[in-house]
């Protein structure tokens, strides 16, 4: 089936730091798309990026991932982290099957930034 | 941006009783979500609902669980009987799916918290 993959629970860094949150998936859907939802606390979770294109980069606010189907990766980066980026991420996949518009989720990065 | 609402923010309620979460999708939207969020835990899947009907659920979507938007109004969550394992917080969630391909973006609302003693 289809399965999104963060392996870090918790992330820990010190502001100005780079970012890096990984996420592998796989998926039966031949135009998946991938993105990466950012959950402050007490907020509702927002679209960070997505994209369905393989290999381009895609950016938002200072954050960037780029899709590899070859590898099923879209890691989220950041050159520089700040205290304000201290959130929960997920990444997630979406895809139609039938009909039916189907959206899986990783279970979660958390990122906590330190000065 | 779009919004979508959830009403109410926080209930507190007796195990055994019925609870109601409504949720005001983003006008135009077609698919509506309900995920759960135990504390300190990631958001989990719970059901999707398209065109009056559930297209699917997950295991965690119990036979206590029930979901409907009847005329278009409000897209609801009823648990009936509650239990202390359904505290958590709800989060409902709409998108706009075009027939070939689909732009996907998840809209989410800010959360209803339910408290079951």
């Amino acid at each position: 089936g289809d399965s999104v993959t963060q392996k870090e629970g918790l992330v820990t860094l010190t502001e100005g730091l780079p970012v890096m949150l990984n996420c592998t998936y796989q998926t039966i859907y031949s135009n998946a798309f991938l993105f990466w939802y950012v959950h402050y606390l007490n907020e509702s979770p927002r679209l960070l990026l997505k994209s369905s294109t393989d290999n381009k980069r895609t950016e938002h606010q200072g954050f960037h991932a780029t899709l590899h189907k070859s590898s099923s990766s879209f890691h989220l980066q950041k050159s520089s982290a700040q205290l304000s980026d201290s959130a929960l991420y997920y990444c997630a996949l979406s895809g139609v099957n039938t009909g039916n518009y189907k959206y899986v989720f990783g279970a979660g990065t958390r990122l906590k930034v330190i000065a | 941006g779009p919004k979508v609402l959830q009403i109410p923010s926080h209930q507190i309620i007796d195990m055994g009783q019925m609870v109601t979460l409504n949720c005001d999708p983003v006008s135009n939207h077609l698919y509506f979500y309900w995920y759960k969020q135990i504390l300190g835990q990631q958001m989990e899947f719970l059901v999707n609902f398209y065109n009056g009907k559930v297209m699917e659920k997950s295991k965690l979507f119990k036979d206590q669980f029930s979901v409907e938007r009847p005329d278009g109004s409000y897209f609801t969550l009823k648990i009936q009987p509650t239990a202390l394992e359904d505290s958590a917080v709800y989060f409902c969630a709409s998108s706009l799916a075009k027939d070939r391909g689909h732009t996907g973006q998840l809209y989410f609302g800010e959360g209803s918290k339910l408290t079951v003693l």
